[in-house]
């Protein structure tokens, strides 16, 4: 059964670095998600990416952040500049554009800024 | 306000017992989903549903649209499905999920 994958499963940086999260969404879908879920607390949404641009994003989604498809399978998430408050679990999503809203959701990377 | 408001927030139970979670929220939704996530942090989608009742294995999910309220049933429950069960709602007209803060389900033998 096809799946999102998410790479790598864990990234240590230090504070004001930047880091680059990488996912291979479903080969079939077209409709790409970042969420985030700082420990404790509940999943989050940042962004949703779509027809290679920005379809909606969070008031958390700042300057800070960007997204990008590089090629036909990878879909990024950027942070230009790390603070510790970007811990986090960042898991990636992927829907289709017909057939209902189902998101299928990555295994998740885990943040943590040191 | 939480837009999405799950109870109970921790829930644990014997092996065997039948188990309900339930999710209210508060605003115009194209759908809603039940999700998974087990201690290792990874999410599976258990249901999406816009209307009515859907079964898988044990599992039941129910919506009452009206009332903007669903909920989850574990029939049978087992320690394996311990995990933390997630309530997600589509928001009409966008394209984000917005999550509940999530039950954490104990099974114990």
């Amino acid at each position: 059964e096809p799946e999102v994958t998410q790479t790598p499963s864990h990234q240590v940086t230090q504070m004001g670095q930047e880091v680059i999260l990488r996912c291979v969404p479903i080969s079939n879908h077209l409709y790409f998600y970042w969420y985030r879920q700082i420990l404790g607390q509940k999943v989050e949404f940042l962004v949703s990416f779509y027809n290679n641009e920005i379809s909606e994003k969070s008031e958390i989604f700042d300057d800070q952040f960007s997204v990008e498809r590089p090629d036909g399978s990878n879909f990024t998430l950027k942070i230009r500049s790390t603070k510790l408050e970007d811990s986090a679990m960042y898991f990636c999503a992927s829907r289709r554009t017909s057939g209902g809203y189902e998101q299928y959701f990555g295994p998740g990377t885990r943040l943590t800024v040191t | 306000k939480n837009e999405v408001e799950q109870s109970p927030q921790n829930l644990t139970a014997q092996e065997g017992e039948f188990i309900t979670i339930n999710c209210s929220y508060s605003v115009g939704i194209s759908a809603l989903h039940w999700l998974q996530q087990h201690p290792g942090g990874g999410i599976v989608s258990l249901f999406m549903l816009s209307s009515g009742k859907k079964k898988h294995g044990r599992l039941i999910a129910t919506i009452n649209i009206q009332e903007k309220h669903s909920s989850l049933h574990i029939t049978a429950s087992h320690p394996r499905d311990s995990a933390v069960y997630i309530c997600a709602v589509g928001i009409q007209g966008a394209q984000k999920l917005v999550f509940g803060q999530g039950t954490r389900l104990t099974i114990n033998p």
